[in-house]
């Protein structure tokens, strides 16, 4: 168990619909990425945030969207859905702001199926 | 711009063998980390081994060890005793100073043979 949390572990939805995924980081850790997996383009870093503010963004679609709380916990949002954003969701979180020697450890994921 | 590869998709170890997984990276920075993770079936990512550029020694964690060569850009894991667990896959990550971004390979899927 990394520590990471994310929920929820499974969704279900149509395409048009909105989303959101959570995720709480590690205890201590403040910085959270957000990654996609699929099979065609495997894994795909999203976004990172670093104490509430963001930090990078890799190959998020604008009908993407997240952000980081005070509390530190993240939310992904995912709107007007298509059949291509079915994937395995995950968050990771380091310690800090992405040295190179920050090992990012993930959650769980989610696995959205968009139908 | 950054690139990693892993030339192989899948791979084969008899139980009880060391086995050899490939990762070269692409880059001008001086500066980098490298890390691999393992994915089982049950699709949670587990980090497993970290490798910095200015690590002199190569990095080594229980049965896995990182073979780092920094000339020739390749950060290949070795696993030794191989056990049916084993059986994952396995992603080399590339992680530089500026970008704020790690860079996954497509991964090496490893099948453990009893």
């Amino acid at each position: 168990d990394s520590g990471v949390t994310q929920t929820p572990k499974h969704l279900i939805t149509a395409t048009g619909q909105r989303v959101t995924l959570r995720c709480s980081p590690r205890s201590g850790d403040l910085s959270v990425y957000w990654y996609q997996q699929s099979l065609d383009q495997g894994l795909q870093f999203l976004i990172q945030y670093y104490n509430g503010e963001e930090r990078a963004k890799g190959n998020i679609l604008e009908r993407f969207s997240a952000q980081q709380f005070p509390d530190l916990h993240s939310e992904l949002n995912l709107s007007s859905l298509e059949l291509g954003d079915s994937a395995l969701y995950f968050c990771a979180s380091s310690e800090v702001l992405a040295g190179v020697s920050d090992t990012q450890y993930f959650g769980p994921g989610t696995r959205l199926t968009v139908l | 711009a950054q690139k990693i590869t892993q030339t192989q998709p899948g791979m084969f170890v008899q139980e009880k063998e060391a086995v050899t997984l490939d990762c070269t990276y692409d880059t001008s920075d001086q500066s980098y980390g490298l890390f691999w993770y393992k994915q089982p079936s049950s699709g949670e990512m587990i980090f497993l081994i970290y490798q910095g550029s200015y690590d002199e020694q190569n990095a080594t964690e229980g049965r896995y060890s990182l073979n780092f060569q920094k000339a020739r850009k390749s950060a290949n894991l070795v696993i030794s005793a191989s056990q049916l667990g084993d059986s994952a896959m396995y992603f080399c990550a590339f992680t530089n100073t500026g970008g704020f971004k790690t860079i996954f390979g497509a991964g090496t899927r490893l099948f453990v043979k009893a």
